[in-house]
């Protein structure tokens, strides 16, 4: 248990289909992260919300498109993506965003067929 | 540009000692953090290092030297459960965390 939860664990979509990540905190942060990562690569920030606020966008697609409703909550809406978007989504959390570490999720292993 | 170097993959025997390198290039430096991830879980903090030394937490040991852009995590006393991926990461002048590839460590009993 690392304080952060990701829901589903797995998922498998069509190119067509829309359908949602979550991810909950329960450290009492104030940051929250969506990184993906994939085989052999590094990790790859994608969206920053340092107290609900967007503060980092790292030329994401615009398939792909976060929400964060409160410190404690992030969601990753997924629409239109491609096989190549498969990958695990790690979220993170971390209290501030200067120097401090940050906690991660078990992470959601998305397919894309 | 910004880079994070470590080798992709490392084999070692239980009970043995390894050590695992990352050398960077960023663009001004805030800590370095290692991180280990089994298969499948969620990457979990071992270390951070801002000041050039050695950090020891038991089993494992952290070093950083600042002017050559190098660390290195080491392992004692191998055990199997140690067998996972190892990730470095530095934290830039803006607080960016840039991250490496990872370390795949297998051990062979």
């Amino acid at each position: 248990e690392t304080g952060v939860t990701q829901t589903p664990r797995h998922l498998v979509m069509g190119m067509t289909n829309k359908k949602s990540l979550k991810c909950e905190q329960h450290l009492g942060h104030n940051a929250m992260y969506w990184y993906k990562q994939s085989a052999k690569k590094p990790l790859e920030l994608m969206f920053v919300y340092n107290f609900k606020e967007q503060t980092e966008n790292n030329s994401v697609p615009s398939r792909f498109s976060p929400e964060c409703p409160n410190s404690s909550h992030l969601f990753l809406h997924l629409h239109t993506l491609q096989p190549e978007d498969s990958a695990l989504y790690l979220c993170a959390s971390s209290q501030g965003t200067d120097g401090n570490t940050i906690y991660f999720g078990e992470g959601s292993w998305l397919t894309v067929v | 540009g910004q880079n994070i170097d470590q080798p992709t993959e490392m084999t070692a025997t239980e009970g043995a000692i390894v050590q695992i390198n990352c050398t960077y290039q960023t663009s001004g430096f805030n800590g370095l953090f290692w991180y280990q991830q089994h298969a499948g879980e969620a990457p979990t903090f071992l270390s951070y290092n801002v000041l050039d030394g050695l950090e020891e937490k038991g089993r494992f040991s952290s070093f950083l030297s600042r002017s050559k852009g190098y660390s290195y995590l080491l392992l004692k006393e191998l055990q199997m459960k140690d067998s996972a991926s190892y990730l470095c990461a530095v934290m830039d002048s803006n607080y960016q965390l840039i991250w490496g590839a990872g370390t795949k460590l297998i051990i062979k009993p």
